[in-house]
């Protein structure tokens, strides 16, 4: 069935450091959706990708949509503490683009 | 804008007594609903969701119900818990305006004793 692969799975960085996560779909996409999830907390909105070879920037987060709409990659410059938590990508399924499949997320750690 | 409750945000309960959580949402007519159940550091699986009052769509077999009783009320439950049911449960609305996408409760952290 239709999956979404997310890499790495942790990722420990020291503060002012990178950090990339990617997405992989097993199918080309209508959009891709990127959500953020503070420890203890639930997972928040950050973005959605709609368009080939799309590029958004937030302040230091920088989200790609791959040129075949299968994959997608979020770049943070510069982490700092309040980047800690784990970030998921999902898109739509191809059956129901109201229902979403959710990849597994990447938790990011983050040293003072 | 859409907001979404969802309560109570912690609950410990005993094996085999049910369970009722509910989900109400404001700012919207007719939104989609979904409940989602985290295990601890996992993904999110979902349960549910709902198109309308009344229509509920399992997404996998189990312990759990749901139910639409309302425009925009959204009720999970389970007449008998099990082990396996602690998780963290998120209901969600689909964003019918602006970037398509999921607003998400604040969750019910559940665990069952």
């Amino acid at each position: 069935g239709q999956q979404v692969m997310q890499i790495p799975q942790y990722q420990h960085v020291q503060e002012g450091e990178d950090f990339t996560t990617y997405c992989n779909s097993s199918t080309t996409l209508s959009n891709i959706q990127w959500y953020k999830q503070r420890p203890g907390g639930h997972p928040v909105f950050l973005i959605q990708l709609v368009k080939s070879g799309e590029v958004k920037k937030q302040k230091r987060l920088t989200f790609q949509f791959g040129e075949a709409k299968k994959n997608s990659s979020l770049h943070i410059t510069a982490t700092q503490t309040t980047d800690v938590g784990t970030y998921f990508c999902a898109g739509p399924n191809a059956g129901n683009n109201r229902k979403l499949i959710w990849g597994l997320g990447t938790s990011l750690a983050v040293n003072p | 804008s859409q907001t979404i409750h969802q309560w109570p945000a912690t609950l410990v309960q005993p094996v085999g007594s049910p369970l009722s959580l509910e989900c109400t949402v404001e700012g919207t007519s007719n939104p989609n609903l979904y409940w989602y159940r985290q295990a601890a550091g996992r993904g999110l699986q979902l349960l549910f969701y709902s198109v309308g009052i009344g229509q509920i769509s399992s997404e996998v077999p189990q312990n759990l119900s749901a139910s639409r009783p309302q425009d925009r009320q959204f009720i999970l439950s389970s007449k008998k818990l099990l082990l396996s049911d602690s998780g963290f449960y998120l209901c969600a609305v689909f964003r019918d305006r602006g970037p398509r996408g999921y607003t998400f409760g604040s969750g019910t952290r559940l665990t069952v004793v």
